[in-house]
């Protein structure tokens, strides 16, 4: 079975844009979590659905980010609009049912915002 | 407060040398997980090894096993007979069952350096 898969790999856009990110988990993988890695704040959780439901979204900075997972094989997760500030790499993971299984990440996504 | 603390910013080891990362949680939540996980240079994250709460015996994996000290909340990585090939970021991590919710939590991570 294919792991996480997201794209753009990189995506290089200019403040005021719009950005979406996408990611596809593993097939049968409940839980699907979007991360932000920086140097400055390390990895930070951004949002994390079960089911499809978002549950946790207290980590999305501001309300310019917005993500959504309409159904098991996708989620997007969008920036709009963006800022310099927001240039780091996502990454998206999943992990099965049961809450405590490990997270399986995708490649990320290295955001620079010019 | 930290709940995954992770205090050696960068590690030096010799190739074929064993080598501990250390991790320290905090949690009062009786059912939890610890996971290790390794981040090359070309950034991908790669799981590594788990350890439950509820767990006897230490998790192993190949040539890393997982030193878990209950008391002591400490969750170590060791990885025996070191190869260049291990030099990456290391980043222990835990989920709370907190009632359902199952947030992950992160360190800031370790540095590996395998010299020849």
């Amino acid at each position: 079975d294919a792991g996480v898969i997201q794209s753009p790999r990189h995506e290089v856009t200019e403040m005021g844009q719009e950005v979406t990110l996408r990611c596809k988990p593993i097939s049968g993988h409940d839980y699907l979590f979007w991360y932000r890695q920086t140097m400055m704040r390390g990895l930070e959780l951004l949002i994390y659905f079960n089911n499809n439901v978002p549950i946790d979204d207290s980590g999305m900075p501001e309300d310019r980010f917005s993500a959504k997972m309409p159904n098991a094989s996708f989620s997007t997760l969008k920036i709009q609009p963006s800022e310099p500030r927001d240039s780091a790499v996502y990454f998206c993971a999943s992990s099965l049912a049961g809450g405590l299984d490990e997270q399986y990440f995708g490649p990320g996504t290295r955001l620079t915002v010019t | 407060a930290q709940k995954i603390t992770q205090t050696q910013p960068g590690m030096f080891v010799q190739e074929k040398e064993a080598v501990t990362l250390d991790c320290t949680y905090d949690t009062s939540d009786p059912s939890y997980g610890l996971f290790w996980y390794k981040q090359p240079s070309s950034g991908e994250m790669i799981f590594l090894i788990y350890q439950g709460s509820y767990d006897q015996q230490n998790a192993t994996e190949g040539r890393y096993s997982l030193n878990f000290q209950k008391a002591r909340k400490s969750a170590n990585l060791v990885i025996s007979a070191s190869q260049l090939g291990d030099s990456a970021m290391y980043f222990c991590a835990m989920r709370e069952a907190g009632g359902g919710s199952y947030i992950p939590t992160f360190g800031r991570g370790t540095s590996l350096i395998v010299h020849p």
